[in-house]
């Protein structure tokens, strides 16, 4: 089975401080793992994945295998940042498109 | 290009009913997966159809069912509701051949059961 965590439920930081929002997962197989968004009043969205290697946003995330960890780090955090932020899981081994889902952050900036 | 469309937004049920929530995919995508969102539990996956099959079931009971039409448009059934059913439906589309994890989200059909 896999699973995906997000320890943190609420994250408040003040803009321009470093942010890092923790993403856990386990699962046996090769995983592929994603960030989703979803800014108020806005629907969900790909934020990033890890087999892109890129910078979106100012956001990165690396995948430590060792660790099982997909953190998302930001060096200085944005007013438009807040938002609900969800680590994801895909099986690389299963066809499709099934995600598994972390219960999400909630990401707040303050000025 | 416009998004996922998911109808209806809100909708109000009683115990026992049933419903059936539709999801017009983007234009070109043939992958339509369905997703129950609720603050307990958060982001649930139901299932995933492609080319008018279904590709992967979550687990939920038999109540809940779904399919796909030729245009790709899908929709879902939940028969006998429950209180317990009470979410916020997602519907999401995406090219599906690739299978990149992307998937583009709709704004959800929110159901309350009574």
């Amino acid at each position: 089975a896999q699973r995906v965590t997000q320890p943190e439920k609420l994250l408040s930081v003040f803009k321009g401080a470093p942010v890092e929002l923790k993403c856990n997962y386990s699962y046996s197989g090769s995983p592929e793992l994603f960030w989703y968004v979803q800014y108020s009043r806005q629907r969900l969205q790909l934020l990033l994945r890890h087999i892109s290697r890129e910078s979106i946003k100012g956001f990165t995330a690396d995948l430590n295998k060792g660790e099982t960890s997909f953190h998302l780090k930001k060096p200085f955090a944005q007013e438009e940042d807040s938002a609900m932020y969800y680590c994801a899981l895909k099986s690389h081994e299963t066809s499709g498109s099934r995600l598994t889902f972390g219960e999400g952050t909630q990401l707040t900036v303050n000025p | 290009k416009a998004g996922v469309t998911q109808t209806p937004r809100y909708l109000i049920k009683t115990r026992g009913q049933q419903v059936t929530l539709s999801c017009s995919p983007i234009s070109g995508h043939r992958s339509v997966s369905w997703y129950q969102q609720t603050p307990g539990q958060g982001l649930q996956f139901l299932f995933e159809y492609f080319s008018e099959t279904q590709r992967n079931k979550g687990n939920f009971p038999g109540r809940f069912s779904g399919r796909q039409f030729s245009n790709s448009r899908s929709e879902m059934n939940v028969s006998t509701l429950e209180l317990g059913d009470s979410a916020l439906y997602l519907c999401a589309s995406s090219l599906g051949h690739r299978n990149t994890g992307e998937l583009f989200f709709g704004e959800g059909s929110r159901l309350t059961v009574l």
